[in-house]
């Protein structure tokens, strides 16, 4: 399996450009999140799903952040407008339905930077 | 605070000694897991104890894990210059949510 699929790695835009994130979940899996990283705030969850549907999007900072999930093997977050504060590496990682343990397979993330 | 504190926030070490990291967190969990992070690389899944179970081990990994404390411990023996990464704990609170939630990490340096 090649594991969760992140694009683009790296992503430089200037301030008030739309930005889209994607992500190829691993096949199988049915839940999917959605992660930010950052020195100052460590590691918090934006949004996840289950069956493709958006179950808590309590992360998610403001409107301008929104996310989707189409079908079970692809979902995209996107920023419009983006700000120099968004910068951060994003992650997405997907895992299999409960079955005793919710184990998360991470992409290798995309580094946004906002200039 | 955030649940899944991990102690200390930095920890350097000869090659060859022992690591010790520790995880505090608040609520009921059902299991608690340990990744490891590699500098600008994803997560990885390292090991995931149960809330009825006490310690476990995986390789040079020992997990230990107190509910009554709300505490857990990963002790990798023999450290390795390769074990340099940051390591996170991640619990998974009871009430059906299919949310982890993550610690800032221990950095942990192992030098040759």
């Amino acid at each position: 399996d090649a594991g969760v699929i992140q694009s683009p790695r790296h992503e430089v835009t200037e301030m008030g450009q739309e930005v889209t994130l994607r992500c190829k979940p691993i096949s199988g899996h049915n839940s999917l999140f959605w992660y930010r990283q950052t020195m100052m705030r460590g590691l918090e969850l934006l949004i996840y799903f289950n069956n493709n549907v958006p179950i808590d999007d309590s992360g998610m900072p403001e409107d301008r952040f929104s996310a989707k999930m189409p079908n079970a093997s692809f979902s995209t977050l996107k920023i419009q407008p983006s700000e120099p504060r968004d910068s951060a590496v994003y992650f997405c990682a997907s895992s299999a339905v409960r079955t005793g343990g919710l184990r998360q397979y991470f992409g290798p993330g995309t580094r946004l930077t906002v200039t | 605070s955030q649940q899944g504190e991990e102690d200390p926030q930095a920890l350097s070490i000869q090659e060859g000694e022992n690591a010790t990291m520790n995880c505090s967190y608040k609520t009921s969990i059902n299991n608690l897991q340990w990744y490891r992070q590699n500098s600008g690389r994803g997560l990885v899944h390292l090991i995931l104890i149960r809330s009825n179970e006490r310690e476990k081990h995986s390789g040079r990994l020992r997990v230990t894990l107190d509910t009554s404390k709300k505490s857990s411990s990963l002790l990798i023996t023999a450290s390795r210059a390769a074990d340099t990464a940051s390591y996170f704990c991640a619990t998974d609170p009871t009430g059906g949510s299919e949310k982890l939630v993550f610690g800032k990490g221990t950095k942990l340096t192992v030098n040759p």
